[in-house]
């Protein structure tokens, strides 16, 4: 069965650093999500991307985050200058079409700053 | 999209059926019931959405009340990997910028 892929499952780094978080979505797949889970607490969104564009950005994606896809496959998320309180899971979802209903989320990267 | 209340937590005996409600007041009349579920932080999974008619998939089956205020996930015979946070969200679908709004859910705890 088709899933998305996210590298790596943990990564830890040190506060003021840049990191990027990694996506592979399902192949046939147009549009793609990031989400964040803080340890203890509620899903969030966080951003979307269709054709190549965001579609939409919640208010936790300030400046400090960004969203690429930077070639046919795959789908990053950059905190520019991490900050302790963004350590946290963060998924990454995608779905076949605009009038698909299920997302598809991959199993999430743990980021832990320090 | 229309907010959803479902309790904190439950608890289900292995086997048995499991039936997790939510209910969904303000639901307005193009807004759909999806379940998704997560198992000890991994990434949610889609279990089953509605509109109006009660559904049923190889996971689960969705009753929807006539008047759509309610709805009812049913795993028809809970193991302990069913054990995970059950996420009720009511919204629009389709389209690029449906994000999904989860909620705090419901733990279902299947007990041995």
């Amino acid at each position: 069965e088709p899933e998305v892929t996210q590298t790596p499952s943990h990564q830890v780094t040190q506060m003021g650093q840049e990191v990027i978080l990694r996506c592979v979505p399902i192949s046939n797949h147009l549009y793609f999500y990031w989400y964040r889970q803080i340890l203890g607490q509620k899903v969030e969104f966080l951003v979307s991307f269709y054709n190549n564009e965001i579609s939409e950005k919640s208010e936790i994606f300030d400046d400090q985050f960004s969203v690429e896809r930077p070639d046919g496959s795959n789908f990053t998320l950059k905190i520019r200058s991490t900050k302790l309180e963004d350590s946290a899971m963060y998924f990454c979802a995608s779905k076949r079409s605009g009038t698909s209903t299920e997302a598809f989320f991959g199993q999430g990267t743990r980021l832990t700053v320090v | 999209d229309a907010k959803t209340t479902q309790p904190t937590s439950m608890d289900c005996a292995e086997g048995r059926a499991a039936n997790l409600p939510c209910n969904h007041s303000t639901i307005s009349g193009n807004e759909y019931v999806y379940w998704y579920r997560q198992i000890h932080s991994q990434g949610p999974q889609y279990i089953i959405h509605g509109l109006k008619n009660n559904e049923t998939n190889e996971m689960a089956s969705l009753i929807i009340t006539e008047d759509r205020k309610s709805s009812t996930l049913i795993l028809p015979h809970a193991t302990l990997r069913d054990t995970a946070v059950y996420y009720c969200i009511v919204r629009v679908g389709g389209g690029a910028t449906n994000k999904l709004i989860f909620g705090t859910g419901t733990l279902l705890a299947v007990q041995p």
